[in-house]
C-alpha cells in the first residue's frame, strides 16, 4: 500500500459525458502528479500541482482540468468524453517539488462506451 | 522534446541474468528512475541515477551514462514474481526549479520456468 487513495477504482460512462477522479496523496506530500496510461501505453505525464498550484503540465487536453486543494487532495476532470479517454488514471505523490520518487496510487479505470 | 526508448518485449529464464537498456534524448535532464509495474497495478519505484555509474540494490542494479543518454537495468537470478514491465523515467527540469517525470512505454518481461 502506497499511502495514496484515488477513488473511483472503476468508472463506466458514455462518450459526451463528464467525469471527476479523486485522489488523496500520502500524509505529508505537497506533490501530486497525474498520469494516464491507455492499454498497452506507457505513462503520459497529465499535469504536476505542488502545494496547490500548478507547477507543470504535460500532454493534458483541453477537455480536461485539475486542482489541488488546501487539504491537498487533487481532482482531475474529463469532460466531452471520448473512446479514447479509456484509460487507467493513475494519480502519484512526493513529498517536495523536485519529482523524486513517485508513490502511485492504484488507478481509477474509466470506460467510456 | 524528450524521447525515451526500451526494447518492448524481452523474455528470460529463471534464475538466469536480463539487461533492459534505455536510451534517452532529453533537455533538462536532471536524473533517471526505474519503477516496475506489474499488470493491472500501480508502477513502484526500483532505483534512482543521477550521476554516472552503477547502482546496487539487492538483485537489481541500474546503471547510467549521462553523455550516451544511455541507462540499463540489471536484474539477476530471476525470479517468476519479476515478470512485469520495467519502466524507464527520465526527469527533466521545467521552469522555476520544478521537474516532470516523463515514462518510456515500458519493456515487459516474461521469466520462464
Amino acid at each position: 500500500d502506497s499511502g495514496v487513495t484515488q477513488t473511483p477504482k472503476h468508472l463506466i460512462t458514455a462518450t459526451g459525458q463528464r467525469v471527476t477522479l479523486r485522489c488523496s496523496p500520502r500524509s505529508g506530500d505537497l506533490s501530486v502528479y497525474w498520469y494516464q496510461q491507455s492499454l498497452d501505453q506507457g505513462l503520459q505525464f497529465l499535469i504536476h500541482y505542488y502545494n496547490g498550484e500548478e507547477r507543470a503540465k504535460g500532454n493534458i487536453l483541453e477537455r480536461f482540468s485539475a486542482q489541488q486543494f488546501p487539504d491537498l487532495h487533487s481532482e482531475l476532470n474529463l469532460s466531452s468524453l471520448e473512446l479514447g479517454d479509456s484509460a487507467l488514471y493513475f494519480c502519484a505523490s512526493s513529498q517536495d517539488r523536485n519529482t523524486g520518487e513517485l508513490f502511485f496510487g492504484e488507478g481509477s479505470r474509466l470506460t467510456v462506451l | 522534446g524528450q524521447n525515451i526508448d526500451q526494447p518492448t518485449e524481452m523474455t528470460a529464464t529463471e534464475g538466469a541474468i536480463v539487461q533492459i537498456n534505455c536510451t534517452y534524448q532529453t533537455s533538462g535532464f536532471n536524473g533517471l528512475f526505474w519503477y516496475q509495474q506489474h499488470a493491472g497495478e500501480a508502477p513502484t519505484f526500483l532505483s534512482y541515477n543521477v550521476l554516472d555509474g552503477l547502482e546496487e540494490k539487492g538483485r537489481f542494479s541500474s546503471f547510467l551514462s549521462r553523455s550516451k543518454g544511455y541507462s540499463y537495468l540489471l536484474l539477476k537470478e530471476l525470479q517468476m514474481k519479476d515478470s512485469a514491465s520495467y519502466l524507464c523515467a527520465v526527469r527533466a527540469e521545467v521552469s522555476g526549479g520544478y521537474n516532470k517525470l516523463i515514462f518510456g512505454a515500458g519493456t515487459r518481461l516474461a521469466v520462464h520456468p
